[in-house]
């Protein structure tokens, strides 16, 4: 069965600092991998990676795939405190299911 | 464009009603998905469809039905209310293929009791 694992699952850092949050996953037909922002509401898109080593990037916020290894991480630089929401990693395999972690709660004090 | 839309916004349910969750996208998205959020498991894909007349389950059906007889509208139904059924739910649509930006509804909080 298809599973996506987030670590860790929660973290508190300080304005400034740099954070590195991991997915690993299982999956029998790999489409792609999404990284997902929740605050209050709604999950809110952030990227999609479907090919190895390629680093997708915004601002300060990046992430890369490893298919030899079945993991991916986002990194995000100079934390502010409004990066403090959940993130969740998202793994579309190709008959459409989608499978989310259980995400990485993270807390940005000032 | 209003993106997409979910009524109700809050729902309180006895054991046993059914209701139906309705979720609208005027992006012509061909994929639209619903999804279930509890506290500590992430998002659960309930059910899906990849375009009008064609819809299939995800990891947790059991308890909803859905149909898709236009592009525009997703909705979720729940038959025989349960209280496990209490849970937060969110439509989502996305192009299908390509570049998979999934747009997600403001959700709708559901309370059975």
């Amino acid at each position: 069965e298809d599973k996506v694992v987030q670590s860790p699952l929660s973290l508190v850092v300080h304005e400034g600092d740099t954070v590195t949050l991991n997915c690993s996953y299982e999956v029998t037909n790999f489409r792609s991998l999404l990284w997902y922002k929740q605050e209050k509401k709604a999950p809110t898109f952030l990227f999609m990676l479907t090919s190895s080593g390629i680093e997708k990037k915004s601002g300060r916020l990046s992430s890369i795939l490893d298919k030899k290894e079945l993991f991916s991480i986002l990194n995000i630089t100079a934390t502010q405190t409004g990066d403090s929401a959940i993130y969740l990693c998202a793994l579309r395999s190709n008959n459409n299911d989608m499978r989310f972690g259980a995400g990485t709660r993270l807390t940005v004090k000032p | 464009n209003a993106g997409v839309t979910q009524t109700p916004k809050f729902q309180v349910l006895k054991t046993g009603q059914s209701m139906t969750l309705q979720c609208a996208q005027d992006m012509n998205h061909e994929y639209m998905s619903w999804y279930r959020q509890d506290p500590g498991m992430g998002l659960r894909l309930i059910h899906y469809s990849v375009g009008a007349g064609i819809t299939d389950q995800g990891e947790v059906p059991n308890g909803y039905n859905v149909s898709r007889s236009t592009t525009e509208d997703f909705p979720l139904r729940l038959l025989s209310a349960a209280p496990s059924q209490t849970s937060v739910y969110f439509c989502a649509s996305s192009y299908e293929g390509g570049s998979y930006e999934q747009y997600f509804g403001p959700g709708t909080r559901l309370t059975v009791t």
